[in-house]
């Protein structure tokens, strides 16, 4: 079984200050791991993913996440926070076969991200 | 925009109806899959179907069915609807099956039972 964790329900950061958004994952194997942002009444968007090889991921908007093996975390971060980052992040982890070899996607429940100006 | 779009926005009906949401995928994309997301039970992934299979199951009620079309579109059948139903459900598209392929989120269906 795979799952994934994200202790902060939400995380409150300065404008211009650096931000992390934590995330754990539990898996056999290798992972797949994803980060996604939703917007207020929006879907997911896409912000970036570890396959393989390089540990520190460079994703959109300048967001970039580091994958650490022996911690078993994925977490999200970015350099300096703006007011528009203020959405909710999703980590996402996929394992495991499905029939006919797909792979089933597991999400974290998500963390409230809040950039105050 | 992720180029996955869905129908319709919003969806409102009574206990005991029976709805069906749309979903067309990326251009060129082959699978999809629905969730469904609500404050309870945050983000759960219900089905995927791949080039017109069904490809895995995740926690979908029997009262819920979904097909994927020869033009891949896909659609979300849900019955005898309950009023802990409504939520918010998402489509995302993805060109294969890989473990490491990216899903594109469609914008969304809200369906409110009342």
């Amino acid at each position: 079984a795979q799952s994934v964790a994200q202790p902060e329900d939400q995380v409150n950061v300065a404008e211009g200050n650096p931000l992390t958004v934590k995330c754990t994952y539990s898996v056999s194997g290798n992972p797949y791991l994803f980060w996604y942002v939703q917007y207020p009444n929006r879907g997911l968007q896409f912000l970036l993913k570890y396959i393989t090889g390089d540990n520190l991921v460079k994703g959109s908007y300048g967001f970039e996440a580091e994958f650490n093996k022996s911690q078993t975390s994925f977490h999200l971060k970015k350099p300096s926070a703006l007011v528009s980052d203020s959405a909710l992040y999703f980590c996402a982890v996929r394992y495991g076969m499905g029939s006919g070899g797909s792979y089933i996607p597991t999400f974290g429940r998500g963390t409230s991200l809040i950039v105050h100006p | 925009d992720s180029g996955v779009t869905q129908t319709p926005k919003h969806l409102i009906t009574a206990t005991g109806q029976r709805v069906t949401l749309r979903c067309s995928p990326r251009s060129g994309d082959l699978s999809v899959y629905w969730y469904q997301q609500s404050l309870d039970q945050g983000l759960q992934f219900l089905i995927q179907y791949y080039n017109g299979e069904e490809r895995a199951k995740g926690n979908i009620l029997e009262r819920f069915s979904a097909q994927q079309f020869p033009d891949l579109h896909s659609e979300l059948n849900l019955s005898s609807l309950e009023l802990g139903d409504s939520a918010l459900y998402f489509c995302a598209s993805s060109f294969r099956t890989s473990g490491g392929d990216t899903q594109y989120f469609g914008p969304g269906t809200r369906l409110t039972v009342l």
